[in-house]
């Protein structure tokens, strides 16, 4: 099974802040791996597929790089409505696994 | 537009059963991957199982195997899932999910909570 591990468990940003989460997957993965949103009380959200595809309807701002074991989701000039715990993804081989999360609280 | 409506969830004592249903509809259902997706009250994301659109592959994780099934029927354009031999670790918010081509998750249905408790 292919573990994922994101870093910061916990970040507390202020509004337009650059951020940055980390995901390293426990082998190569190729560019398997997606990112999505989860805010309180709500289903999670697709944010990025392939480590750097952007999606329909998904604020700019949001952006991924990476491959093989090292990915990094960007969020550029931080809003208010980000405030979210964010998930990691692979599908690079079964079981699926996802990361921790990351949690992002606004100031 | 995409909607995935899950239902079946609710209390059940630890040993029983409990078949968790999702009706999807504004797309063609029998064209893609579907999933089931758990997570515990306030932890993570759990990929639960997946289904090919013919029903032909299925996949779960180990610690399902054996006690859950996963299963579709494309005429009525809904996917299940049986769960047997419930513990109390199963206690999770359900997901149902489309899964283009067994890769992202591109949409989510609002999920069902399922408390496994005495």
């Amino acid at each position: 099974e292919i573990v994922l591990t994101q870093s910061p468990d916990f970040q507390s940003v202020t509004p337009k802040e650059k951020v940055t989460i980390t995901c390293r997957a426990s082998q190569s993965i190729g560019s398997s791996l997606h990112w999505y949103q989860q805010k309180p009380d709500q289903s999670p959200k697709l944010l990025i597929k392939y480590a750097s595809q952007s999606i329909s309807g998904v604020p700019s701002r949001f952006s991924g790089s990476g491959s093989g074991t090292d990915f990094t989701l960007t969020i550029n000039s931080l809003e208010a409505e980000d405030a979210a715990t964010y998930y990691c993804h692979q599908s690079s081989s079964l079981p699926f696994t996802f990361g921790q999360g990351t949690r992002l609280e606004i100031k | 537009e995409v909607q995935l409506v899950e239902s079946g969830g609710g209390l059940v004592q630890p040993g029983g059963s409990l078949r968790l249903s999702c009706a999807a509809s504004g797309f063609t259902f029998s064209s893609y991957w579907m999933s089931w997706v758990r997570q515990a009250p306030g932890k993570g994301l759990e990929w639960v199982a997946n289904i090919k659109q013919d029903g032909s592959e299925k996949y779960y994780v180990d610690s399902v195997k054996g006690r859950f099934t996963i299963s579709r029927d494309n005429a009525k354009n809904s996917l299940y899932l049986q769960m047997n031999s419930l513990r109390a670790e199963d206690t999770a918010v359900y997901y149902c999910a489309r899964v283009p081509f067994l890769t992202h998750i591109d949409y989510w249905g609002q999920g069902t909570l399922v408390t496994v408790s005495s």
